[in-house]
């Protein structure tokens, strides 16, 4: 069946660093991808998606390429923030398969602490 | 707008007892989804409404869980009897369209005693 992985964490970092998390897939057909971030105390927000082969989703600073080849959607930031401190996950949905649209299959989270 | 809401925010029962969490979408969207996140693991797909019919409830554990959303509003979700594997963050999200994007609630964290 489908499935996403994603690194660990925690991951600490000093603010203005370079932020890389890893993710990638395992689905058939061509399903979109999704990071979704959770902040303290609030729920899960889309930060940016990715519908086919090639795309790159962008939002707030963050990037993600959907590289059907290695099958991985990494979400990296080039200066990250205090505020960027939050658990990220990847999702996919779709593909070729009916019964996948629609529902999200997520990784396990990457939580992010971004120190000043 | 209002977002999606999610009732309670805490719930903290004893194993055997008996919970139910509440689910209001945003309004005008047919698609409702609940997921979990169990103890820190990836959040896990429970079941999909379309409108008050369930499109799929492949993910539901077992049937100790009932899901229902009469009238096509809002949803609730039992659990009877909770057992100790249970306890984890319940999600709810809510879509226009499947292919849309899914708006998450804040979650319910349910604890099991």
């Amino acid at each position: 069946g489908d499935s996403v992985t994603q690194m660990e964490g925690p991951v600490t970092l000093s603010e203005e660093a370079f932020l890389t998390i890893n993710c990638t897939y395992t689905a058939t057909g061509y399903p979109s991808l999704f990071w979704y971030v959770q902040y303290p105390g609030e729920g899960l927000q889309l930060l940016l998606k990715a519908t086919k082969a090639d795309d790159k989703g962008s939002n707030k600073g963050f990037e993600a390429t959907y590289r059907k080849e290695t099958t991985s959607f990494h979400l990296e930031k080039g200066s990250v923030q205090v505020s960027d401190s939050a658990v990220y996950f990847c999702a996919l949905s779709g593909g070729v398969r009916a019964d996948s649209w629609g529902k999200l299959q997520f990784g396990a989270g990457t939580q992010v602490v971004v120190t000043p | 707008e209002a977002g999606v809401t999610q009732f309670p925010s805490h719930s903290v029962i004893e194993k055997g007892q008996t919970v139910t969490l509440r689910c209001d979408p945003i309004s005008g969207h047919d698609n409702l989804y609940w997921y979990r996140r169990v103890m820190g693991k990836e959040i896990k797909f429970l079941l999909h409404f379309v409108k008050e019919s369930k499109q799929d409830e492949s993910g539901m554990p077992n049937n100790r869980f009932l899901a229902e959303r009469t009238g096509g509003t809002y949803s609730t979700l039992k659990v009877q009897p909770a057992e100790l594997e249970d306890s984890g963050v319940y999600f709810c999200a809510s879509s226009q369209t499947v292919n849309n994007e899914q708006f998450f609630g804040p979650g319910t964290r349910l604890t099991v005693l």
